[in-house]
């Protein structure tokens, strides 16, 4: 299957300093990566939809001033959250379908904590 | 407004016993349904995908049962094993989307 790789798994920052988390398809291009959300015994929360080569479109209530997503390439996409507060701690997914399927395959997360 | 709902309940089970997870949905017509195991502090992974105009999908121990009627999609898993304790998340898609909407998950126990 289609594989997607995230780093970092996880990150420590202070309040007030931005964190970048990348996200990579590694055997297949993705035109398409969506980023995810997920608070404890939550559901996954869609906050983005990322775009090569264009803008990301943002969920309704997400910043997209403190979310920043770029996608470069069609095989990374980067979350880089800034300014990030305690409210912030959470675990960030991403995903990409693939032209050949119709499912997601995500990547393994990463543990943001603020302190 | 649409809603997925997945039994918030832990499920407990004896090893060997078959587990049955529901997965019920209002307000959608989804084309397609897909069951998810996530296991903690890991992104989903996908398990299996069924169209609206199947009834089952099988694969191993698994089975799918997709009733666009009653709205409703049971997740099976026979000769249950400690090692299938996790928490399970069903996602629609449809509706024009191409984008899935995820439930909140039921965890399943397996007990030796």
């Amino acid at each position: 299957g289609a594989v997607v790789s995230q780093h970092p798994s996880w990150v420590i920052c202070k309040s007030g300093t931005s964190v970048k988390i990348e996200c990579r398809s590694l055997d297949f291009q993705a035109t398409t990566m969506f980023w995810y959300r997920q608070f404890p015994k939550q559901s996954l929360m869609l906050m983005a939809t990322s775009n090569e080569g264009s803008k990301a479109t943002y969920e309704q209530g997400v910043e997209k001033d403190k979310f920043l997503i770029n996608h470069a390439s069609l095989t990374l996409s980067t979350l880089t959250v800034t300014s990030a507060h305690p409210e912030d701690s959470s675990f960030y997914i991403c995903s990409a379908p693939t032209s050949f399927t119709d499912t997601q395959y995500f990547g393994p997360g990463t543990r943001l904590t603020v302190l | 407004s649409q809603k997925i709902e997945q039994n918030s309940e832990a499920l407990n089970i004896q090893e060997g016993k078959t587990a049955t997870l529901t997965c019920n949905y209002t307000n959608y017509s989804p084309a397609y349904l897909q069951w998810y195991r996530q296991d903690p502090g890991r992104g989903p992974v996908f398990l299996l995908l069924i169209r609206e105009n199947e009834k089952e999908k099988r694969k191993e121990r698994l089975k799918v049962t997709f009733d666009t009627t009653l709205k409703q999609s049971l997740f099976h898993i026979t000769a249950s094993q400690p090692a299938d304790s996790a928490t399970y998340l069903c996602a629609l898609t449809g509706g024009g989307s191409y984008i899935p909407t995820f439930g909140r998950g039921t965890s399943l126990i397996v007990h030796p």
